[in-house]
């Protein structure tokens, strides 16, 4: 059975950095790509950027573009999203989920809240 | 970079269709694939058509996709509408290593 299982809710502060994790099993996780997946409270879905674990080439949404980094260990068949540092505005649930076409199978999601 | 525009709210009876819409604001609706996911309160999203009109396993298949060139747009059908379906949807497509998500549409079955 295909899993994309999270790392748990955070809370930060403005100017800190923060790294979540998305750990894939059932399936080769270096074959296929993983996407990151921004909703703000209330919001809609946004992508951010998609890296492929086999040989960790990046992309990143324009939006996102320096303001996030992607990155994957495949020796533990995870995935991360990190911030060096925060603002409240990166409020959000995250969402990872493996990329072909589409998003296939979608992670619980991580809820980042950062407050002062 | 291009946009998907979708209607903000769609409401329908139990029973009834309902199509939702998803307009491409640039380059053509049919040289990428469209995907449709569903999401209800709480959860995370799921695919309820991938390339354009393929149901993923488990989907029923009241739900259907299509593309109409002329309107350069993607459209989303749900027939037999039961209150299960209340939820959001949000179409997704491409262009070179881009992916962008329609605003999404809030689907009310009353």
């Amino acid at each position: 059975e295909v899993q994309l299982v999270q790392s748990g809710a955070e809370v930060k502060k403005p100017g800190e950095s923060l790294k979540i994790s998305c750990k894939g099993s059932g399936y080769s996780f270096t074959s296929y790509w993983i996407g990151w997946v921004r909703q703000m409270p209330g919001k809609g879905l946004e992508w951010m950027g998609i890296i492929y674990p086999g040989d960790s080439d990046t992309r990143y949404s324009p939006s996102f573009q320096g303001q996030v980094t992607i990155s994957a260990d495949k020796s533990i068949s995870t995935a991360y999203l990190q911030w060096s540092s925060l603002k409240a505005s990166d409020t959000a649930m995250y969402y990872c989920a493996r990329h072909l076409v589409a998003l296939d199978y979608w992670g619980q999601g991580t809820l980042v809240t950062v407050s002062s | 970079n291009f946009m998907l525009t979708q209607p903000h709210s769609v409401s329908e009876s139990p029973g009834k269709t309902v199509t939702i819409s998803c307009t491409r604001s640039s380059g053509s609706i049919a040289s990428n694939y469209v995907q449709w996911y569903q999401q209800r309160p709480g959860s995370a999203p799921t695919t309820v058509i991938y390339e354009d009109n393929q149901r993923p396993s488990g989907v029923p298949d009241r739900f259907s996709g299509s593309i109409d060139s002329s309107s350069n747009s993607a459209s989303l059908t749900i027939s037999g509408l039961k209150t299960e379906d209340e939820a959001d949807y949000y179409c997704q497509s491409y262009d070179s290593s881009n992916w962008v998500f329609g605003g999404g549409t809030k689907l009310t079955v009353l």
